[in-house]
């Protein structure tokens, strides 16, 4: 059986400082994906990672994907107020997508 | 481009009555179709997914069903709604670029 597991499940930062969120996954899979949700809202497709190796970057945020450790990060640069959000990622296994539990990001002022 | 409508985007149901939420895609043809749910502060169960008109595989046990009598139609039904199905329903849809995610439809059963 698939696992997604993310951490820190619940992370409360300062503005103007950095982290990382971590997704392992135990199967095979070369496609990620990371979403961002907003209370009450829906899934806001944040980055497509489709090989090992892959990086990509938006604003202050950049994910990435490492197959053969089974590892995807998302990286938070100077966290602002307006990334406060729940960050969900998904392994992509053909037919289907299972998500990890999220990470609820809480950015303090 | 494609564009997934769920309706309708908010729901209270008495328990025990039935239920029918519909999700349709535009902009594509035979697209791979998910319904999702989620609980109250929690992570996104696949409950359906669907590889074309018909063909319905489930995840979970469960009194939820899930048609798909159209290309670009996803239906979840119940004939009999449970308190624990109340949640946040997310139907999607995939592309080689990814799953996309419809608006969503909260459900409460009282």
């Amino acid at each position: 059986e698939l696992k997604v597991e993310q951490n820190p499940l619940f992370l409360s930062m300062q503005e103007g400082k950095n982290y990382t969120i971590y997704c392992n996954y135990s199967t095979t899979s070369d496609r990620l994906y990371w979403y961002r949700q907003d209370p009450g809202k829906s899934l806001e497709s944040l980055f497509v990672l489709l090989s090992n190796g892959a990086v990509k970057q938006e604003g202050r945020l950049m994910a990435s994907l490492d197959t053969k450790a089974r590892l995807s990060t998302l990286h938070i640069t100077a966290a602002v107020h307006d990334l406060s959000a729940t960050y969900f990622c998904a392994v992509d296994l053909a037919d289907k997508i299972i998500f990890g539990k999220g990470t609820r990001l809480h950015i303090l002022p | 481009s494609q564009t997934i409508h769920q309706w309708p985007a908010t729901l209270v149901q008495p328990v025990g009555s039935p239920l029918s939420l519909e999700c349709t895609v535009e902009g594509t043809s035979n697209p791979n179709l998910y319904w999702y749910r989620q609980a109250a502060g929690r992570g996104l169960q696949l409950l359906f997914y669907s590889v074309g008109i018909g063909q319905i595989s489930s995840e979970v046990p469960q009194n939820l069903s899930a048609s798909r009598p159209q290309d670009r139609q996803f239906i979840l039904s119940s004939k009999k709604l449970l308190l624990s199905d109340s949640g946040f329903y997310l139907c999607a849809w995939s592309a080689d670029r990814g799953r996309f995610f419809g608006p969503g439809t909260r459900l409460t059963v009282l």
